[in-house]
């Protein structure tokens, strides 16, 4: 079967760094997604790794592992508006597109 | 170009009332989704389709719920006899095609029933 885990919680300082962790397993890899939500509002797209490294987009970069089945969300320079929940998914080992999702990590980042 | 969009973005039904949510997906998107988001939780997945064929409804909770795609854009999402443990946000998505595309998705909407 496929499953995710990710922490439910992480709180952080305006201006710091976070890292936001996500470990999944799964009988066959077609990549790894974050997505981001603010409450109330859609997923919004933040990466694809399908390939072990870091890719760094601006202030966000993501990590995978696919040997350790392990990915990372890193977030510097925190602003206050990045206060939201952080969603790690893979797609489905099968033939459906189904996105497999974990259950978030809410992220509060303080003054 | 304009994203996905979905309406009503808020429904309150009485228990027992039937209801349908649409979805319009970002023109060109071969494939659909209708995931259910728990408060404070990740979407589950419902349905999914390519152009107008329904592959896969394994993750719709009961008959009560039933989605089509007729005409390969426009999506409906029908819950019928509704319950409270329907309460939820109901995301629509759509991507390109590929297994690994980025799917993109819709405000939702925030179905309540009392």
């Amino acid at each position: 079967g496929q499953n995710i885990d990710q922490p439910t919680e992480m709180t952080a300082t305006e201006g710091a760094i976070v890292q936001i962790n996500c470990t999944y397993q799964t009988s066959g890899f077609n990549g790894l997604f974050w997505y981001q939500q603010h409450a109330g509002e859609a997923p919004t797209f933040l990466s694809y790794n399908v390939l072990d490294g870091l890719e760094e987009k601006g202030r966000f970069s993501s990590f995978l592992s696919r040997s350790k089945g392990y990915s990372y969300l890193l977030l510097k320079e925190l602003q206050m508006k990045d206060s939201a929940s952080y969603l790690c998914a893979i797609p489905n080992a099968g033939n459906n597109r189904k996105l497999i999702w974990g259950l978030g990590t809410s992220l509060a980042v303080n003054p | 170009g304009a994203g996905v969009s979905q309406s009503p973005r808020y429904k309150v039904a009485k228990r027992g009332q039937d209801v349908a949510l649409r979805c319009d997906p970002i023109s060109g998107h071969v494939s659909l989704f209708w995931y259910q988001q728990a408060l404070g939780q990740g979407p589950e997945f419902l349905t999914y389709f390519q152009n107008e064929a329904q592959l896969d409804k394994s993750g719709l909770p009961s008959d009560r719920f039933f989605a089509e795609r007729p005409e390969g854009s426009v999506s409906t999402l029908k819950i019928q006899r509704t319950q409270q443990e329907d309460s939820a946000v109901y995301l629509c998505a759509s991507s390109l095609d590929s297994k690994t595309d980025t799917q993109y998705f819709g405000p939702g909407t925030r179905l309540t029933v009392l």
